[in-house]
Formats: C-alpha cells, structure tokens, sequence
C-alpha cells in the first residue's frame, strides 16, 4: 500500500532551525513535494525533489533519500508567519499525488 | 505565474440546492485538473480527477451523481454539488497541473468554503 509517515506536530522557537522529516512508501516515484498550508487556506507549492540530495530555496530547504523512502524539510530563521502545517507528498507511477495529513509547526516567540 | 483561482470563496446554501464552484488556471493549460475536500484538522483528499475533454475519474466512495465534475476547456473545471446537505459543508479545494512544466507540481486554487444549512 502506499503509506506517509510525518510527525503531527512540532513546535519551535522563533529564529531557531526545524526539520521535519517524511518516510513514505509508494507504487512507484516520480519525484516528492512539499506544500504549506496555512489554517483555512489552501496548499502552496514549497519545493519538489527528484534526485537524492539537498535542494536549497532561501530559508527553506529540502533534502531527499530514494532508497530510504525518507525526505525532510529544514527551515531557518524561523518566523512567527511560519506557523502552518507542511505536507509531504511522494508521487507514484501514475503522477498522482500521495497526500498525508502533515504536520503542524508551532512558533513561539 | 501557474495562478489557479476557485470561486466562489464562501458559499452558504440551503440544504437540497446545489451550488457550483470553479476552477480556472489564469495563466497557462491544464489538461489535468484534481477536487479535493478537506474537513477541519484532516487532510486532504482526494475526490476526483478532472480531464479535460473526458470523463472524471472519482475516487472510492464519491458519488459522482452527487458531485458533478465538467472540464470543458484547458483552462475550467467545474464542481456541481447536487442536493447538498450538511453533511456536505466542507472546504473544497481544485488544483491543477501545468502542461507547460516537466514536473508535476500541483497549483492550487484558494479554496470554496461551503456552509450547508
């Protein structure tokens, strides 16, 4: 089956480093993305992630391990407006988006 | 650029009526358009894929005679909700993929809050 394993929710310190980390496992790969979202918004597109390695994005960065099923995401400098839930999402042999229930970051001061 | 946009943003509605909401990509085509629910606190999921041109693929459980699903044009994907009860007030949200992009991220539109009374 296919599976996505994130914790539900951390909290961190304002202008401190967080990563969260994402295990999954699919019917095929064609690459990982990850998403924000805010309360009562949408999803928006973070990053995306096909090759092993780290993909740096300003304060945002993403790294990926095929053969261990296993990405994280690290954001820096962490600020107040980055309290939201961030969604990792594999996608399979059939393009199709693999979705979790994410997880929710708290900042505090 | 990739701007998806959903409307209407709120709807409140009486139970039984049916509301429809839009999808439109601004900028650029979208042979593939996906409908999403999400429940507060939950994740989302998925409903339906939209294709352009062809019948939508619902998910396991859907009723696809309650949630109508027409993509006319590259750019417009439409969900009816049919006969909606309030068991359908939910945060419905469209995304789409860019024909013109190698990868497959998905663009998402702002979301339809609808309240059934």
């Amino acid at each position: 089956g296919q599976n996505i394993d994130q914790p539900t929710e951390m909290t961190a310190t304002e202008g401190a480093i967080v990563q969260i980390n994402c295990t999954y496992q699919t019917s095929g790969f064609n690459g990982l993305f990850w998403y924000q979202q805010h309360a009562g918004e949408a999803p928006t597109f973070l990053s995306y992630n096909v090759l092993d390695g780290l993909e740096e994005k300003g304060r945002f960065s993403s790294f990926l391990s095929r053969s261990k099923g296993y990405s994280y995401l690290l954001l820096k400098e962490l600020q107040m407006k980055d309290s939201a839930s961030y969604l990792c999402a594999p996608m399979d042999s059939n393009y199709q988006l693999i979705w979790g229930a994410g997880t929710k970051l708290i900042i505090k001061p | 650029g990739a701007v998806v946009s959903q409307h209407p943003s709120w709807v409140i509605c009486k139970s039984g009526t049916s509301v429809k909401i839009e999808c439109r990509s601004l900028d650029f085509q979208a042979t593939t358009m996906f409908w999403y629910r999400q429940f507060p606190k939950q994740s989302l999921m998925l409903m339906a894929t939209s294709n352009e041109g062809s019948k939508a693929t619902y998910e396991q459980g859907v009723e696809k005679d309650k949630f109508l699903i027409n993509h006319a044009s590259l750019t417009l994907s439409t969900l009816t909700v049919t006969s909606a009860h309030p068991e359908d007030s939910s945060f419905y949200i469209c995304s789409a993929r860019d024909n013109g992009r190698e990868t497959g991220e998905l663009f998402f539109g702002e979301g339809s809050r609808l309240t059934v009374l």
